[in-house]
């Protein structure tokens, strides 16, 4: 069956601009989490959605926002873009309700954004 | 999560088995230990995960210590394909989401 696929893979943006990025999730699951991964600060989760509403939301800024459509497809955006968000953003989709330590994550590849 | 503490990097021949510890001192009675790695240029990948016994699956194999304070990957036979960075986690049972914390990891290398 098809993997998470997040579009675009790669972009180039600069300072002030703002981002969408987006992620399909395996078919018939329902949760979708973001991460931000960096050398410096590695992976960082950054918010979850399950069945279109916002469940868990990380420490990052405002700037930083998503949504989930009824198809389990998400997006995330990145408002007035900073050189410090130049990153790897993945997204993460997994069954259920999520409310167990033994559910698994399915990660895509991820979408490169680099800042300049 | 809690926090789990793993060697920075290992080493390993091609074709031999290859141990990646973890230890968890602080881990709870319902949290469950999880194994992801990520190869470069992909997003992390399950392995596996266990919760009191060890566990096996096609990819590798999982020793939990008895008093669940440490537990070990088993790679059987490491091939090329196995380098990457391994990160060990725990999630409570009652983990509100899909929020995974990931530590530094341990950067697997293999020779030929």
């Amino acid at each position: 069956k098809a993997g998470v696929t997040q579009t675009p893979r790669y972009l180039i943006k600069t300072r002030g601009q703002q981002v969408t990025l987006s992620c399909s999730p395996i078919s018939g699951h329902r949760s979708v989490s973001w991460y931000q991964q960096t050398p410096g600060q590695g992976l960082q989760f950054l918010f979850e959605y399950f069945s279109e509403t916002q469940r868990n939301k990380g420490n990052f800024p405002g700037r930083f926002s998503g949504r989930q459509f009824s198809n389990s497809r998400s997006e995330m955006n990145v408002s007035t873009l900073e050189l410090g968000d130049s990153a790897l953003y993945l997204c993460a989709s997994s069954t259920g309700a999520a409310l167990s330590g033994a559910n698994v994550l399915t990660f895509g590849a991820g979408s490169r954004l680099t800042v300049l | 999560d809690a926090k789990t503490t793993q060697p920075n990097s290992m080493e390993s021949n091609e074709e031999e088995p290859v141990h990646l510890p973890c230890n968890h001192s602080t881990i709870s009675g319902t949290d469950y230990i999880h194994w992801y790695r990520q190869l470069p240029s992909q997003g992390p990948e399950y392995v596996i995960h266990g919760l009191t016994s060890n566990v096996n699956n096609r990819m590798a194999s999982l020793a939990i210590a008895e008093d669940r304070k440490s537990s070990t990957l088993i790679l059987h036979r490491a091939t090329l394909r196995d380098a990457a960075v391994y990160y060990c986690i725990l999630r409570d049972h009652n983990n509100a989401g899909n929020m995974l914390t990931f530590g530094g990891g341990t950067r697997l290398m293999v020779k030929p």
